[in-house]
Parts: C-alpha cells; sequence; structure tokens
C-alpha cells in the first residue's frame, strides 16, 4: 500500500523552539508538498518541491524553510516556533506530468506553546 | 484572490438525502478537478475526479458535475450516510504536462449527516 507517512501526529513544543517535521513517502513522486490546514482558512501551501535540492514558496513560507535532500523525504523546519504557527501540516506528494491528484499523509497536529 | 471556491463554509443533512456541495473557479486554465474528504486528526483522501472534456463523473453514491461556461463543479451524495460527516475539498489543476502539477484548494465545506 502506497503511502506518505508523516514523523508524529501530534507535537508540543515551546515558543523559540526550532522544530522539524518529517515526511517520507514511498512512491517515487517528483513533487512534495507542505501544508498547514486552519479552521476557516483551508489548506494554504507552505512549500513545495519538483525534484531533490529544489524548493519553492508557497503561499505562506514565513517562518518556515524546507529540505530535500533526498527523492523520498521531505522536511518542514519552523526555524523559531511561535504560538501562530499551531496548527494541522499535511504533507503531500505527487507525481509529474498529466493529470496527477496528491497522496496526502495523516498529518502532525503542532501546538506551541 | 481566490481562484477555487466553496462559498458555504458548512452544510447539514439528513441521513439518506443528497448532499449538494458547491465549487467555482476562476482560471478558465484550470481543467482537471478532484475533490478530497477529510476527517479531523487525519490527511484529506481523495474522493473523486472530472476533467474538462466530460460533464459528470460517476463512482458509487458521489457524482460529480461539472459546468464549463458557468466555471462551476458540484458534488452530490446520493444518498448521505453519517460517515459522510466531514470537510470536503475541491481542488483544481491547469492544463499542462510539466513539473509545475500544484493543486489549487478551496477552503473546505463541512459537512453534517444527522441520522
Amino acid at each position: 500500500d502506497v503511502k506518505v507517512t508523516q514523523s508524529s501526529r501530534y507535537l508540543v513544543k515551546r515558543t523559540g523552539e526550532k522544530v522539524f517535521l518529517e515526511c517520507v513517502q514511498d512512491m517515487d513522486h517528483e513533487n512534495m508538498f507542505w501544508y498547514r490546514q486552519d479552521p476557516g482558512l483551508g489548506l494554504r501551501l507552505i512549500y513545495f518541491s519538483y525534484d531533490v535540492k529544489m524548493k519553492e514558496k508557497g503561499d505562506i513560507p514565513e517562518g518556515y524553510s524546507v529540505s530535500r535532500e533526498k527523492k523520498e523525504r521531505f522536511s518542514l523546519i519552523l526555524e523559531s516556533a511561535s504560538t501562530n504557527q499551531t496548527s494541522m501540516y499535511l504533507c503531500a506528494s505527487s507525481r509529474t506530468g498529466g493529470y496527477y491528484g496528491y497522496t496526502f499523509g495523516s498529518g502532525t497536529r503542532l501546538t506551541v506553546v | 484572490d481566490q481562484q477555487v471556491k466553496q462559498n458555504s463554509p458548512s452544510l447539514s443533512v439528513q441521513e439518506g438525502r443528497i448532499s449538494i456541495l458547491n465549487c467555482d473557479y476562476t482560471n478558465s486554465m484550470f481543467d482537471y478537478f478532484l475533490w478530497y474528504k477529510k476527517y479531523p486528526a487525519e490527511g484529506p483522501t481523495f474522493l473523486i475526479s472530472i476533467s474538462s472534456i466530460k460533464d459528470k463523473n460517476e463512482d458509487g453514491r458521489f457524482t460529480v458535475f461539472l459546468n464549463k461556461s458557468a466555471k462551476h463543479l458540484s458534488l452530490h451524495i446520493v444518498p448521505s450516510q453519517p460517515g459522510d460527516s466531514a470537510v470536503y475539498f475541491c481542488a483544481a489543476s491547469p492544463t499542462h504536462t510539466g513539473a509545475n502539477s500544484k493543486l489549487t484548494f478551496g477552503k473546505g465545506i463541512t459537512l453534517s449527516v444527522r441520522p
């Protein structure tokens, strides 16, 4: 069964901490994405990557960075966590070309206190 | 500027009745549309899709209708079941074959099916 795996389902971190959210996919997909979901705001794209070592900003990249050193792994980094980064974080992957949807991970509920 | 709009934030229907979830888009380059379903504390899962060469696609209880001239699509669930209670996201993709295969999502609509 193909899947996107996010390393943690729930995380609690303190303000100012550096936070790493990890995502691994086993489908050999070229594209990977990080979203956050907040009530009334839907899914907002933070960063995405089309290939290893490539990254592009999404709609709300401020306060975040990403790393893609291997095709199957895409990491989201909160450089200095703040309470307004408390959210549900969703990783997704997709194939390049043609009409393909995304496969999402189960999400990480991050609480910054 | 929101390119994919789900104007109703919530919908409540009785079990056994039809649920109709609407979605509008503004970008005429969009030609592939998807619906995702999301339960709390889980990631979205793919539900059904439609390309612009069709005006209807059916999968069991779920049917998606596309009206290109109105830039409108709708998801019909018949009959609705309590397990259908979830957030439903509409998404769209433009014509391309390159690497920029990025979906644009609506804000979602919360469907509640009353027993």
